[in-house]
C-alpha cells in the first residue's frame, strides 16, 4: 500500500532563517506531487505541485520554492522565512496513471511557526 | 474564477440528531468533487469522491450527494467520533490540483 511520509512534524524557526520540509511517498511510481498550505480557519491553499522530477509549477508567488530531486521526493524550502510563512503546511500526492481526475492523499503535516 | 463555498463553518450536534452539510461550486466544467475529513493537527483524510450530478457514496455514517451546483454530505445518527473538519474540494477539468473549501467544523455531543 501507498504511504507518504512528511517531516518535520512541528518546527520553530526564527525570521530570517532558511527552511527545508521533506516530503516522500512510498508504494507508488510517477505520482503527483503537491504542497498545499492551511492557514487557521481557512481552506487549503495549493503553493506547488510537480507531474515528474525537475517539473515544478508554482500557484502562488511568495517566499517559497520547491523541488523535486526524486521521483518520490518532493521539498518545500525558503531561503529567509517571514512571518507570514506561519501555518500548516501539507504534502499530498495523487496517482498520475489515473489521469487528471483523481483523489489525493495527504500526509499529516508540518506546523510551522515563525517567531 | 473557479470558488468552493462550504456552510455552515461550525455545526454542533448532538449524539444521534442527524443533518447536513453543504458544498457549492462554481468551476468551468467539474471533473470530479471530494470530500475529506480533518482531525485537529492531522493530514486530511480522504472519504469519497464524486464524478457526476445525481452520484451518491456511502460509508457508514456518512452519505455524499451531487448536483449540478453543490454537494451535500449527509450525517446519519452522528457520534463524538464523527467529530472533525469536513473539506469539500473540486477538480476542474483541464486542471491537475485541486481547489478546497473552507471546510466546516462539525462538533457531535454525546
Amino acid at each position: 500500500s501507498q504511504t507518504i511520509h512528511q517531516w518535520p512534524a512541528t518546527l520553530v524557526q526564527p525570521v530570517g532563517s532558511p527552511l527545508s520540509l521533506e516530503c516522500t511517498v512510498e508504494g507508488t511510481s510517477n505520482p503527483n506531487l503537491y504542497w498545499y498550505r492551511q492557514a487557521a480557519g481557512r481552506g487549503l491553499q495549493l503553493l506547488f505541485y510537480s507531474v515528474g522530477i525537475g517539473q515544478i509549477s508554482s500557484e502562488v508567488p511568495q517566499n517559497l520554492s520547491a523541488s523535486r530531486p526524486q521521483d518520490r521526493q518532493f521539498i518545500l524550502s525558503s531561503k529567509k522565512l517571514l512571518l507570514s510563512d506561519s501555518g500548516f503546511y501539507l504534502c499530498a500526492w495523487s496517482d498520475r496513471d489515473r489521469g487528471l481526475l483523481t483523489e489525493a492523499f495527504f500526509g499529516q503535516g508540518t506546523r510551522l511557526t515563525v517567531v | 474564477e473557479d470558488q468552493v463555498t462550504q456552510s455552515p463553518e461550525a455545526l454542533r450536534l448532538q449524539e444521534g440528531e442527524s443533518s447536513s452539510l453543504n458544498c457549492s461550486y462554481t468551476v468551468s466544467g467539474l471533473r470530479g468533487l471530494f470530500w475529506y475529513r480533518q482531525d485537529p493537527g492531522k493530514g486530511p483524510e480522504f472519504l469519497f469522491t464524486l464524478y457526476s450530478a445525481g452520484e451518491e457514496k456511502e460509508k457508514e455514517r456518512l452519505k455524499a450527494t451531487l448536483t449540478k451546483k453543490e454537494s451535500f454530505l449527509h450525517i446519519t445518527a452522528p457520534k463524538p467520533e464523527d467529530s472533525a473538519t469536513y473539506l469539500c474540494a473540486v477538480q476542474a477539468s483541464g486542471y491537475n490540483k485541486l481547489i478546497f473549501g473552507a471546510g466546516t467544523r462539525l462538533a457531535v455531543h454525546p
